[in-house]
């Protein structure tokens, strides 16, 4: 079975710019979790989809990102605009439940912004 | 709030064995888990311990103490794939809460 996906692998931007970060789940799996690690510091929860909705969204920093799941297969978070501070490595999870031992994460996004 | 601290480095030889901690300080404790992540890697699950104890799977084992808020992560016979960062979690609320990891570097 495919892994979860995630593209781009790297992604570099200047500040004020967009960057969109995609996110494809292993089939089947109604649950989808975004997370985010900045630089040397703890992984931390963004938000949480199961199938298109949104079930917890408190760990989005702020209104400059966006999370979308439509049909409630891939997932997409945008940034706009970005900030220096939203530079890390961003991760995808999925799951067919909701135990953490189910998760499955992809290999990040490693964004920078300059 | 929730915390899980971890050191930042600990350095091993080949073939040695090495231990990684993680204390904790949570609501709701459930149990810890611990992930595995090699460099541009996907972290991938390595244990779960719920209950007080150490559980072993293969090379790798893991320990909780509930009652001292602390875990710890064994590997032995260590090899240079090992190397890699681990980290410990904690489930709450269909999400994780992470420590920062620990960078294992062995050496030959």
């Amino acid at each position: 079975e495919a892994g979860v996906t995630q593209f781009p692998s790297h992604s570099v931007i200047e500040k004020g710019q967009t960057v969109t970060l995609r996110c494809d789940p292993i089939s089947g799996h109604d649950n989808l979790y975004w997370y985010r690690r900045v630089m040397g510091k703890e992984i931390k929860f963004l938000l949480h989809f199961v199938k298109e909705s949104k079930q917890d969204e408190s760990g989005m920093p702020n209104n400059r990102f966006l999370a979308e799941r439509t049909g409630g297969t891939y997932s997409t978070l945008k940034v706009q605009p970005a900030e220096l501070e939203d530079s890390g490595v961003y991760f995808c999870a999925s799951s067919q439940g909701t135990g953490y031992r189910s998760y499955t994460f992809g290999s990040g996004t490693r964004l920078t912004v300059v | 709030g929730q915390s899980l601290e971890q050191p930042s480095e600990v350095t091993a030889v080949e073939g040695a064995i090495v231990q990684m901690n993680c204390t904790y300080q949570t609501s709701g404790f459930y149990g810890l888990s611990w992930y595995q992540q090699h460099d541009g890697g996907a972290p991938t699950f390595l244990s779960y311990n719920a209950l007080d104890g150490l559980e072993e799977t293969g090379r790798f084992s893991s320990f909780l103490s509930r009652s001292d808020s602390y875990g710890y992560l064994l590997l032995q016979e260590l090899q240079m794939k090992d190397s890699a960062s681990y980290f410990c979690a904690v489930p709450s609320n269909y999400q994780l809460i992470w420590g920062a990891g620990t960078k294992l570097i062995i050496k030959p």
